[in-house]
């Protein structure tokens, strides 16, 4: 079975400085595809940032990037800068074929 | 292109009414699914649409929820009837093969 485990429930973190926030899955698959999902308190989901497994580069969005290790299976990511517009839940999400496994989110909360 | 169209925005009704939920998934998208998404059990997948054709409706809590795809360009999600434990945001969102979903704005139903 595919799981997707996000133990940081909550976090915060002052404006401009760095967090990372944690994720990791279980799964017997070799190829699939990582990506954290945004949701604002508009609670539109947005794609943050996709990561394909036979890619070894970390992918980079901006002020977003990951740190993919496969062999541990794990998926962090990194916001840089942080803006108060990215107070929000952060979803981990691992997709194989048609599904998706969603992780339970970490709530971010971005202090002035 | 507009996105996933998810409408109603927003639904009140009374328990025991049908509610219907309306999506429009984003053309060449493939694949649709149903999530609700609430405070106790985060998001849950209630059924998925690969070609119009459901796959897995493992997840739909009870036979008062049904879903249909008449084509590619439309789905709905009954609740018939509704109970106020059926209050939720429900997402439904859309994807072409392993990209990652595109979700609509979700429609938030509250059965009073």
């Amino acid at each position: 079975a595919q799981t997707v485990t996000q133990s940081q429930p909550e976090m915060s973190v002052q404006e401009a400085e760095t967090v990372t926030l944690s994720c990791t899955y279980d799964t017997s698959e070799n190829n699939y595809y990582l990506f954290w999902y945004k949701q604002p308190p508009s609670r539109q989901m947005i794609l943050v940032i996709r990561q394909e497994a036979y890619k070894q580069q970390n992918a980079t969005e901006n002020r977003f990037s990951v740190n993919f290790q496969k062999a541990a299976k794990s998926f962090s990511l990194k916001i840089s800068d942080s803006q108060l517009g990215d107070t929000a839940m952060y979803f981990c999400a691992f997709i194989s074929g048609n599904q998706f496994y969603f992780g339970t989110g970490t709530s971010l909360t971005v202090i002035p | 292109d507009a996105g996933v169209i998810q409408s109603p925005r927003h639904e009140v009704t009374e328990m025991g009414q049908e509610v219907t939920l309306r999506c429009k998934p984003i053309s060449g998208h493939n694949s649709l699914f149903w999530y609700r998404q609430t405070m106790m059990r985060g998001l849950e997948l209630l059924i998925y649409f690969n070609n119009n054709v459901p796959i897995d409706d493992s997840g739909m809590p009870e036979d008062r929820f049904s879903a249909k795809m008449p084509n590619a360009s439309f789905s709905t999600l009954k609740i018939q009837p509704s109970e106020p434990r059926d209050s939720a945001v429900y997402f439904c969102a859309s994807s072409s093969r392993n990209y990652g979903y595109t979700f609509g704005s979700g429609t938030r139903l509250t059965v009073v």
